[in-house]
């Protein structure tokens, strides 16, 4: 299995500010994900990851908002640019292990105020 | 396009009793795997059971075990001896198996809401 420290665990944030996560990872990965979680609702996967190219969005999250970095194959870190309130939530690392399954970080509960 | 549909959004087991958790995905994958994770109040999402769905016989984990029923493309989860610290929201999670070229995606259910209650 993958040990995954993600950080901050939490953050209060003004709106128009910036935060980014970090996440660290204690094996060489080859895809890393991010996901948010927004209040009382499931994962929906932002954006994924692979080390020497630029990240790939899902569906309504842009780069411009969301920039990932993954510099090499065991850290990325993801942030959150010109924050508003529905930004708040709480978002997920996540690495693919053995192409098999997936483990998770501990997530960052981000509020913007 | 993958779907994962929990329908219970919130369900209760007295403690030492069982629940079953129910998940049912839409998929016209042949080869996949299918997950139950936890998340306590921590955040944590933690992996509680996983199956292959090559695989015709039940996974089982200690007190966690799966009904799976690739045909009828349902997956339950059934927590026998409940505990209080099985009180999470528990997401029933597919994961279509890419080669090596792609990425593998989780896709999730809504989760359902668990208390035990002592």
């Amino acid at each position: 299995s993958a040990v995954i420290s993600q950080k901050p665990s939490r953050d209060i944030c003004q709106r128009g500010t910036s935060l980014t996560i970090q996440c660290q990872v204690d094996s060489q990965v080859t895809m890393m994900f991010w996901y948010r979680q927004q209040p009382g609702q499931s994962l929906t996967l932002i954006a994924t990851a692979n080390q020497g190219s630029e990240a790939t969005y899902e569906s309504g999250f842009v780069i411009d908002k969301f920039p990932i970095s993954r510099p090499n194959l065991t850290f990325s870190t993801l942030t959150v640019s010109n924050m508003s309130p529905e930004d708040s939530s709480i978002y997920l690392c996540s690495v693919e292990w053995m192409d098999t399954e997936a483990f998770f970080g501990q997530g960052t509960r981000l509020t913007v105020v | 396009a993958q779907t994962v549909t929990q329908s219970q959004p919130e369900m209760s087991v007295q403690e030492a009793e069982t629940v079953t958790l129910s998940c049912t995905y839409d998929t016209s994958e042949n080869n996949y795997y299918l997950f139950w994770y936890k998340q306590p109040p921590s955040r944590q999402m933690i992996l509680v059971i996983r199956q292959e769905a090559y695989k015709q016989q039940n996974a089982t984990e200690n007190r966690f075990s799966v009904n799976f029923q690739k045909a009828a493309k349902s997956f339950s989860l059934k927590i026998s001896d409940s505990q209080l610290g099985d009180t999470a929201m528990y997401f029933c999670a597919f994961m279509k198996q890419v080669g090596k070229t792609g990425a593998n995606n989780l896709f999730f259910g809504t989760g359902t809401r668990l208390t035990v209650i002592p």
